[in-house]
């Protein structure tokens, strides 16, 4: 059975700094996809970036990007430059691939408390 | 695009009471997610469907909670005699078909069982 762990609770920052946030993930699966989501504090969750398990070069995206260790079922997220409203709670959350699971259901750890502050 | 649109944003219920919660997916995808999120455990994940087809329901409470998707512009979820512990956001969201894998999420309904 798949599971996500994100062992810290909440993190504070100072604005313009640099930030990473830990997830490590269980899986048989061969092949499987990872993402990071962001809730604000209105309650709403924002995809932010994934992983697919075949691709070697970690994913970027604007001023996020990932440390995928795959020998390691680890896949920090990181933030640089940190802002503001980059205050929020970040979720990491896996999918198997669907020929082994059945299903597309994301998994979801149970979140990251960021605070940035000024 | 509109996003993901749920209703209604808060819905508060007596013990006992029906709830029923719409989801519109965003237009053009077909696979439409149920996920609950509480404090205590989470988010947790219900039921999906693609296609309007009901593909996986593991998560779903197997008495009181059902979900439907009569066509591909909105999906149902219906508790019946809600009790305090249904307490909960839940969250619809969709994604554009089977092989892409990135859920976009509606703003969720919070409900509330007195």
């Amino acid at each position: 059975a798949q599971k996500v762990t994100q062992t810290q609770t909440s993190i504070s920052v100072m604005e313009k700094t640099t930030v990473t946030m830990d997830c490590v993930y269980e899986t048989q699966d061969s092949s499987y996809f990872l993402f990071w989501y962001k809730q604000t504090a209105s309650g709403e969750i924002v995809f932010l970036i994934r992983q697919d398990s075949y691709k070697k070069e970690n994913a970027t995206v604007g001023h996020y990007s990932l440390n995928f260790q795959k020998p390691k079922s680890s896949i920090g997220l990181i933030i640089t430059a940190t802002q503001i409203e980059d205050s929020a709670v970040y979720f990491c959350a896996m999918r198997e691939g669907f020929l082994s699971s059945g299903s597309w259901q994301l998994i979801f750890g149970s979140g990251t408390q960021l605070t940035v502050m000024p | 695009n509109a996003g993901v649109i749920q209703t209604p944003r808060h819905k508060v219920t007596g013990k006992g009471q029906e709830a029923t919660l719409w989801c519109e997916p965003i237009s053009g995808h077909s696979a439409v997610f149920w996920y609950r999120q509480t404090i205590v455990q989470g988010l947790e994940f219900l039921t999906y469907f693609r296609n309007q087809a009901p593909i996986d329901d593991s998560g779903m409470p197997k008495e009181r909670f059902s979900a439907q998707m009569p066509n591909q512009s909105h999906s149902t979820l219906k508790i019946q005699s809600t009790q305090p512990q249904d307490s909960a956001v839940y969250l619809c969201a969709s994604s554009l078909d089977w092989s892409q894998n990135t859920l976009y999420f509606g703003a969720g309904t919070r409900l509330s069982v007195l």
